[in-house]
């Protein structure tokens, strides 16, 4: 079965310091993989995508993901978190439908604590 | 959330009525989407729809209608056989690169859906 897994609901971190997002996936082919941002009442924002090549994969408000095949991972990363970066966040992979066409299946998200 | 508008943002509806939420683009993106988030389950998809005058049943597509007349919309109607439309509903857009593969997803900002 075609899933994505974010193992915790929940990650507290204080300001300045590095911070990871978890997220594992099970998907038949090449996997293309993506973390979505979520502030309150409001629609995803795109962070990145991997789709193939380099491991590491930038992407905006100096996110980073890290590609591990033989772990099946995904994980967020950035340097030094910012209170400003506490959201929700959902790792998605793109998977086949029964129609033949794309779609995306999402982790249930984890929340981001950025204590100041 | 820039070029995907839902609207309204809040809406108040009794149960037994029909509802539609609103979605426009003007990314000139070929598919659109609708899903639906409730907490704690990460986002649904309803249906979608990669090209005009067609769409596909989502994951949880029982209970709702669509239509896609022009490219640049694709309004979601919640019937009343919707047993918990009470939620967050969102509406996305993408590029189609042949054969219905996609890169990343597109997001509106949502609307919130409250049936009593």
């Amino acid at each position: 079965a075609q899933s994505v897994a974010q193992p915790e609901d929940q990650v507290n971190v204080a300001e300045g310091n590095p911070l990871t997002v978890k997220c594992t996936y099970s998907v038949s082919g090449n996997p293309y993989l993506f973390w979505y941002v979520q502030y309150p009442n409001r629609g995803l924002q795109f962070l990145l995508k991997y789709i193939t090549g380099d491991n590491l994969v930038k992407g905006s408000y100096g996110f980073e993901a890290e590609f591990n095949k033989s772990q099946t991972s995904f994980h967020l990363k950035k340097p030094s978190a910012l209170v400003s970066d506490s959201a929700l966040y959902f790792c998605a992979v793109r998977a086949l439908s029964s129609y033949n066409t794309d779609k995306l299946i999402f982790g249930t998200g984890t929340r981001l604590q950025v204590f100041p | 959330d820039g070029g995907i508008t839902q609207s309204p943002k809040y809406l108040f509806r009794k149960e037994g009525q029909n509802v539609t939420l609103s979605c426009e683009q003007n990314l000139n993106h070929d598919a659109m989407y609708w899903y639906r988030q409730d907490p704690g389950q990460g986002l649904r998809l309803i249906y979608y729809s990669q090209i005009v005058n067609d769409f596909q049943k989502g994951d949880i597509a029982e209970g709702y209608s669509v239509s896609r007349e022009k490219k640049e919309s694709f309004p979601l109607t919640v019937t009343s056989a919707q047993k918990n439309p009470t939620a967050f509903y969102l509406c996305a857009s993408s590029i189609v690169r042949g054969q219905g593969r996609f890169y990343e997803q597109y997001f509106g900002p949502g609307t919130r859906l409250t049936v009593t």
